[in-house]
């Protein structure tokens, strides 16, 4: 089955306690971003990648990094999480531009 | 720069009346691609529909039909005969062909309530 998943589903951790939120994609797709939610502002983008090895600021990128060592994986790492930071996290995989996106489950994340 | 605007909030109708949800972008580009998706309660992101920049053709999928027109940059999505099961965000996005590879620009997303 196609899909996109991130790990984990929820999560609260504390002020400046590094954590890593893991994408993993089945579809060979090239291109994965990361989003995130928050009500009213709709899903903005936070880094995007084009292949393995190439990644590129989206919207919103401060106070995150990522990697793409392998195509199928995109990490979404937070080295010092403070609590602007609470939000819903969405990973996505294309084909490419204009293609159909495809999303993994979410994960709610609760920064205190 | 892309842009989405949703400016319907949150909109409340009662089972079985038909409710439009407006859409309208922004684009400098001539190749673009046009989404919905359904937002419901349970918080995963459903697939609706993608629409190119150069099909203007309205689209219908059984109580689903969307109305797309580059004269007014708007690509608005009616739902007839509503459901309490439609009771969602939806979200419109839009993807440009050329410049960076930023993927989706969405909008800030329509809460719609179905009330029973």
């Amino acid at each position: 089955e196609a899909q996109v998943t991130q790990n984990p589903r929820y999560l609260i951790t504390v002020t400046g306690k590094k954590l890593t939120v893991t994408c993993s994609q089945n579809m060979n797709h090239e291109y994965m971003s990361w989003y995130r939610q928050d009500p009213g502002l709709g899903l903005r983008q936070i880094y995007y990648s084009m292949n393995v090895e190439v990644t590129d600021k989206g919207d919103v990128p401060e106070g995150y990094k990522v990697s793409r060592k392998e195509k199928r994986n995109f990490p979404l790492i937070l080295e010092s999480p403070s609590p602007n930071q609470t939000s819903l996290y969405f990973c996505a995989s294309s084909f490419g531009q204009g293609a159909r996106a495809f999303f993994g489950q979410g994960t709610r994340l609760t920064v205190v | 720069a892309q842009k989405v605007t949703q400016a319907q909030t949150e909109i409340s109708v009662v089972e079985k009346e038909d409710v439009t949800l407006d859409c309208v972008y922004e684009t400098r580009d001539t190749t673009y691609y046009l989404f919905w998706y359904k937002q419901p309660p349970s918080g995963e992101l459903v697939f609706l529909i993608r629409r190119n920049s150069f099909d203007e053709q309205n689209e219908i999928s059984g109580r689903y039909s969307w109305n797309f027109q580059k004269s007014t940059s708007s690509f608005n999505f009616t739902i007839t005969a509503s459901q309490v099961v439609d009771s969602a965000v939806y979200f419109c996005a839009l993807s440009e062909v050329s410049g960076s590879a930023r993927q989706l620009t969405f909008g800030s997303g329509t809460q719609l309530t179905v009330l029973p």
